[in-house]
This record gives structure tokens, sequence and C-alpha cells, in this order.
């Protein structure tokens, strides 16, 4: 099945520092969504991606979408605390198979102040 | 805002039992999904609806069954809890149009014991 890779699986940054998480499916998607769960919470999506090359931004968050329409990266300039969490994306393959996008494992974001 | 609810915050159960859980959304979305979130694994999709009376198996629905009599509301069953299916639930809802857009439940933490 479609299998959809995040990585790092966790990361550890200084407040003030940048901060990229990864997400790499094994096949063309035809559109990725973005999710931020802080702790305790439940996730929230923040942002989907359709176009091949797209990049979105919110604030100090950045989205982009591979040439390929098959990696996905959010960066996140200047982190702070507020922006602790873990981060999901969640791919929909464009070659058939469920139409429901499958989740990544998630980053857990850890700011330090 | 879209509201999604779960019946319960914390649930303990003991093996053996029947178990159901309740979502309701107040956004008349006609898709509604139900995950369980476990540490390192991230979301797994285990039953989706499109419409009353419909329902599609996700990733992984062995254990569980699902009910959605009316739009608003799908529950959940487990016919006879396992430890193993100790978990955190989230209960989703998302429009026809905008499937991809997800909105979350607080989730319900069951622990069967």
């Amino acid at each position: 099945g479609q299998q959809v890779m995040q990585i790092p699986q966790y990361q550890h940054v200084q407040e003030g520092e940048d901060f990229t998480t990864y997400c790499n499916s094994s096949t063309t998607l035809s559109n990725i969504q973005w999710y931020k769960q802080r702790p305790g919470g439940h996730p929230v999506f923040l942002i989907q991606l359709v176009k091949s090359g797209e990049v979105k931004k919110q604030k100090r968050l950045t989205f982009q979408f591979g040439e390929a329409k098959k990696n996905s990266s959010l960066h996140i300039t200047a982190t702070q605390t507020t922006d602790v969490g873990t981060y999901f994306c969640a791919g929909k393959s464009a070659s058939g198979g469920s139409y429901i996008p499958t989740f990544g494992r998630g980053t857990s974001l850890i700011v330090h102040p | 805002d879209v509201k999604v609810t779960q019946s319960s915050r914390y649930l303990v159960k003991r093996t053996g039992e029947k178990v159901f859980l309740e979502c309701v959304q107040d956004m008349d979305h006609e898709n509604m999904f139900w995950y369980r979130q476990d540490p390192g694994l991230g979301l797994r999709l285990i039953y989706f609806s499109y419409d009353v009376k419909m329902k599609e198996k996700g990733d992984i629905p062995e254990g569980y069954s699902v009910s959605r009599e009316k739009k608003e509301r799908f529950s959940l069953i487990l016919e006879s809890a396992s430890t193993n299916q100790t978990s955190m639930y989230l209960c989703a809802s998302s429009a026809r149009i905008q499937l991809y857009e997800q909105y979350f439940g607080p989730g319900t933490r069951l622990t069967v014991t």
C-alpha cells in the first residue's frame, strides 16, 4: 500500500532556530495536507497543497510540494514555544487505491526557551 | 466553527466487553472517519463513511465495526475489547467537496484491562 514517510521523528531546537520536517511518498501524490497537534490536543488542519512545485506561506510557516509530487516539506522560521507539537502530513496517491489520504507518523517539535 | 464531539474523553473497559464510541459533528459534513493514534505510529484509519449507512474499511478494521444511522453521528464499536485495542481514538469529519480538510474531535483515550 501507499507509504508516507516523515522525518525526523523528533526535533529539538532552541527558541529562535529554524525547523524543517519532510514528508516523502513511495508513489506520486495528487495532493498533500499538513496538520498540527499540540500536546494533549487533536490534529488541526493547516493547509493543503495540490500543484507541482507549489509553495504556500502562513506567517512563519512555509509549505512546499515537490516538483515530482512525491515529497513535501514544512519549514518554520524562528521557532517559538507556541510551535511545540507534532506535525503530520497526509497524502493521497495519484494512482488509484484508496481516495482517503494516508498519514505520516509525524514529527514532534520540542522548542527549548 | 466546525465542532466534532466525542462521547467520552477517557474510558476504561474490561477485556471482552462491547464498547461504543460515539462521535457527533455539527457542520452537516458528509464524510466521517475513525482513526486510532498510537505513539510512533501516527494516525491509522479504521473506518470511513461518506454517507448515511455507507462505510468503507480503512487500514486496520479488524476487531472494529461502525454504524452511521444519522448524518451527524458516527459510532465505532469494539465487539469484544482486547488489551491491544488500548489506544487514543480520534473521530474526524469533512465536507464532500473538501474531503481532505478533516476536522478532528478531542479524542477518546480507551484503556482495556
